[in-house]
Order: structure tokens, then C-alpha cells, then sequence
């Protein structure tokens, strides 16, 4: 199976700041990589499909870049709703994957 | 507007079996091929099985392979994940998602719309 892996686990940030988050395959994925947001007590959301592609509706301060092993997702500015958990998974695999998710908290 | 509602959780005892429902509407489900997903308390998303359309292909997390089983019933625009021989570490909240394809060639896909999720607790 292809293990994915994101770093950091968690980070601390403030309002306004940019942020990456990385995900890192085990093997090449070339740009199946999807990026999703999660809050407490709530279903994922989509927010990146295709490496780089950005979902309908999703603000475009979220970007999402890389190819093969290596990803990254940015956010531009920071906002309060932002605060949340962020997960990559692969879709190059029929046994698809997620990365172990990245816990973005205020500062 | 998209709806997935997912029902049929609870308790159950280990080596137990529970079948989870998952009620789709505001796209046609036939056209779709469908995801469930899990997580653990505390945990991260682990992703579960997949089934075509038609349900002529489905694909298992190595971890349910002979446990569960994904099916769907179009007529009723309704997912299922029959689950047997149910372990502690299946315990966790079970979304159920639409997984769209951009390109069939390519075959770029994600899961752009979840269900609230139905929580499965495996205790004695």
C-alpha cells in the first residue's frame, strides 16, 4: 500500500499568516493527491483535487501544488475559520489512502 | 443540493455483524461511483471501500477484505456496507461519500460530498 505523510502533525498560527502543510507519498502518485479540511463534529471537505485543481466554492486563498512523491497546501492568509484539521489522500491506488492529518491551531 | 444520510450504527458486540445504510439524493446516484470512509475516535480518516456504478467493481482496505462488503441498490439510491465478524478496531464513525471522476481517462477522482457519518462502537 502507499503510505502518506504529512508534516508537521500540528502547528500553531495566527490570523493572516501564510501556511504550508506537506504530504509526502511513498512511492510516485503523480498528481493523484487530494487535500481536505476537517472540524470537530464534522464531515471532511473537499478543498483540493488533482494536486492542484480547486474545488468549487473553496476560497482561493487555499492552493495546492507538487507532483509524484511530493505536495504541499497552502493557505495565503489565515482565517479564523481556517482553524481545523487538514488531510492528504492518494487516489493513484484502487487501495486508496490518507495521510495521518495536520491539526492547524490558533496562536 | 447533494444529501448522503447515513443510518444503521450502534452498539455491537465483537464477532457481530451490523449493515449500514446510506440514503443518497440531489444527484443521480447511478452515475456515481460511492466511497465509505472511517475514523476512529481521535483518529485520523481511513478509507474503507469503493463501488462502481453498477457495482461491478469494488475495492476493500486490506484491514475488512472478508469482513465487510460494499453494495448499492439504484433503484433505491442507496449505499450499504455490510459488516461481519466486527473487531474493536472497527469501532469508529463511517461516512459515507460520492466519489466523483473529472476525467475517466485520467482517472482524477476525490470524494466531494460527505454524509454527517454514523458511529459503530464494537464492545462487550
Amino acid at each position: 500500500d502507499i503510505q502518506m505523510t504529512q508534516s508537521p502533525s500540528s502547528l500553531s498560527a495566527s490570523v493572516g499568516d501564510r501556511v504550508t502543510i506537506t504530504c509526502r507519498a511513498s512511492q510516485s502518485i503523480s498528481s493523484y493527491l487530494n487535500w481536505y479540511q476537517q472540524k470537530p463534529g464534522k464531515a471532511p471537505k473537499l478543498l483540493i483535487y488533482a494536486a492542484s485543481s480547486l474545488q468549487s466554492g473553496v476560497p482561493s486563498r487555499f492552493s495546492g501544488s507538487g507532483s509524484g512523491t511530493d505536495f504541499t497546501l497552502t493557505i495565503s492568509s489565515l482565517q479564523p475559520e481556517d482553524f481545523a484539521t487538514y488531510y492528504c489522500q492518494q487516489s493513484y491506488s484502487t487501495a486508496e489512502t490518507f495521510g495521518q492529518g495536520t491539526k492547524l491551531e490558533i496562536k | 443540493e447533494v444529501q448522503l444520510v447515513e443510518s444503521g450504527g450502534g452498539l455491537v458486540q465483537p464477532g457481530g455483524s451490523l449493515r449500514l445504510s446510506c440514503a443518497a439524493s440531489g444527484f443521480t446516484f447511478s452515475s456515481y461511483w460511492m466511497s465509505w470512509v472511517r475514523q476512529a475516535p481521535g483518529k485520523g480518516l481511513e478509507w474503507v471501500a469503493n463501488i462502481k456504478q453498477d457495482g461491478s467493481e469494488k475495492y476493500y482496505v486490506d484491514s475488512v477484505k472478508g469482513r465487510f462488503t460494499i453494495s448499492r441498490d439504484n433503484a433505491k439510491n442507496s449505499l450499504y456496507l455490510q459488516m461481519n465478524s466486527l473487531r474493536a478496531e472497527d469501532t469508529a464513525v463511517y461516512y459515507c461519500a460520492r466519489l466523483t471522476y473529472y476525467d475517466f481517462w485520467s482517472g482524477y477522482r476525490s470524494n466531494d460530498y460527505w454524509g454527517q457519518g454514523t458511529l459503530v462502537t464494537v464492545s462487550s
